[in-house]
């Protein structure tokens, strides 16, 4: 919802343009990291996961980075939308039960 | 369609009226998780479970209950709720806790107590 955005970092992109953003993880065990896209009023959404073992992976108009010599994860949104305007933030799951999600970035994107 | 249901969608109510947020999942998910939500902090868990009859503690468990009679159903339970357990709260369930699968999210509840 919107006061859950009201302290994050904000990436404005023009419409048309590539968006990227980033995330710094905080386990070097963790072994599986997610991004995830939050609309307003809604749950967060899966966008797309990697495993450590991989340095890219690519979807439709999104690819994410795994640098884990830095404990780093981007996500890159290809020819950036109106409806990509959201919270994104990352996950990440390692050796346990449990996910640490990140505390997200808000894309604006600017017609 | 494959999804997480969440109820009540918003609660408004006052210091220590019990109450239910209830949390269905009709992908036969073994791992299920509640999540609050606060400005400026990322979703911190509250309880998960592996499995029916199977629950554990997350990271901010007080003042929360949980149980896990069925598969597919996780609710979240205040005793006596207080203000500050005012938040956005999330279900979430996955196929196993033990595999690398993506959570699948409810639409959330906003609590508010008064």
């Amino acid at each position: 919802g919107e006061s859950v955005g009201l302290h994050l970092p904000t990436l404005s992109v023009q419409e048309g343009d590539n968006s990227i953003i980033n995330c710094a993880y905080s386990n070097s065990a963790s072994d599986y990291f997610i991004w995830y896209k939050q609309e307003s009023g809604k749950g967060p959404q899966f966008i797309i996961d990697i495993r450590s073992n991989m340095d890219k992976r690519q979807g439709q108009r999104v690819t994410v980075l795994l640098n884990k010599t830095v404990k780093h994860l981007s996500l890159q949104i290809a020819a950036t939308q109106p409806g990509d305007s959201a919270v994104y933030f990352c996950a990440e799951k390692g050796g346990t039960y449990k996910y640490i999600f990140g505390t997200g970035t808000r894309l604006k994107v600017l017609a | 369609e494959a999804q997480v249901t969440q109820n009540p969608r918003y609660l408004i109510t006052v210091t220590g009226k019990k109450l239910t947020v209830t949390c269905s999942q009709n992908m036969n998910h073994e791992y299920m998780s509640w999540y609050r939500q606060d400005p400026g902090l990322g979703l911190r868990q509250i309880y998960y479970s592996m499995n029916v009859e199977v629950t554990d503690k997350g990271d901010v468990p007080e003042g929360y209950k949980v149980s896990r009679k069925e598969k597919r159903n996780f609710p979240l339970i205040l005793e006596s709720p207080s203000p500050n357990q005012t938040s956005l709260y999330f279900c979430a369930s996955s196929l196993s806790p033990f595999g690398n699968q993506p959570q699948h999210f409810g639409d959330g509840t906003r609590l508010s107590i008064l």
